[in-house]
């Protein structure tokens, strides 16, 4: 079966703009979580979505934000760039939640100039 | 100071090695541990998962866990040259609430 599809890979973006990624989940998974991956940070928790509610968040800034679709497909929102934000974003997908573990995409590696 | 810490390595073992991987955890709550292998370019992968403490294995891995004191542990068995990649650590406190990883240990096993 089609895994975690993030689109796009990469991207480039310059200082104060705005992105947003794309995460298509595993057919029939209803929970959809987004990370932060950095060489300094590791990975870091931004938000979880299932059934379009948002059910958990991080520490980030309201800068971050995100919304699931009724067919669970996800998005996140960064506004007003930093070059902090620089980053590998990874989309997650579960049945119900993370506590049987996530299926991964392979991530958006962000640029932020 | 980090809910889960993890050695940070890098590891560097010949092939054939037990490779032995550590973290640490410090919230009580945390009832499920899980283990991530991820390759370079790649999200992370579902390797290993246990519930509460004791012992999983599954034919070169073994994963272990110790609540009394907060210790998560995987073991490699006939380490290979396919097993270098970044390992990830994990853990959580209920059905619906996030996974919390350590930092990574990148290996690397040489042929």
């Amino acid at each position: 079966k089609a895994g975690v599809t993030q689109t796009p890979r990469y991207l480039i973006k310059t200082r104060g703009q705005q992105v947003t990624l794309s995460c298509s989940p595993i057919s029939g998974h209803r929970s959809v979580s987004w990370y932060q991956q950095t060489p300094g940070q590791g990975l870091q928790f931004l938000f979880e979505y299932f059934s379009e509610t948002q059910r958990n968040k991080g520490n980030f800034p309201g800068r971050f934000s995100g919304r699931q679709f009724s067919n669970s497909r996800s998005e996140m929102n960064v506004s007003t760039l930093e070059l902090g934000d620089s980053a590998l974003y990874l989309c997650a997908s579960s049945l119900t939640g993370p506590s049987y573990g996530y299926t991964f995409g392979s991530g958006t590696r962000l640029t932020v100039v | 100071q980090k809910e889960v810490e993890q050695d940070p390595g890098p590891l560097s073992v010949p092939e054939g090695a037990i490779v032995s991987l550590n973290c640490t955890y410090s919230n009580s709550a945390f009832q499920y541990f899980m283990w991530y292998r991820q390759y370079s370019r790649k999200g992370p992968e579902l390797l290993m998962y246990t519930y509460s403490s004791g012992n999983k294995e599954d034919g070169r891995f073994t994963a272990q866990v110790d609540k009394s004191s907060k210790y998560i542990s995987l073991f490699i068995r006939d380490s290979q040259p396919s097993d270098s990649a970044t390992y990830l650590c994990a853990s959580g406190p209920g059905s619906a609430r996030q996974l919390t990883f350590g930092s990574g240990t990148q290996l690397t096993v040489l042929p």
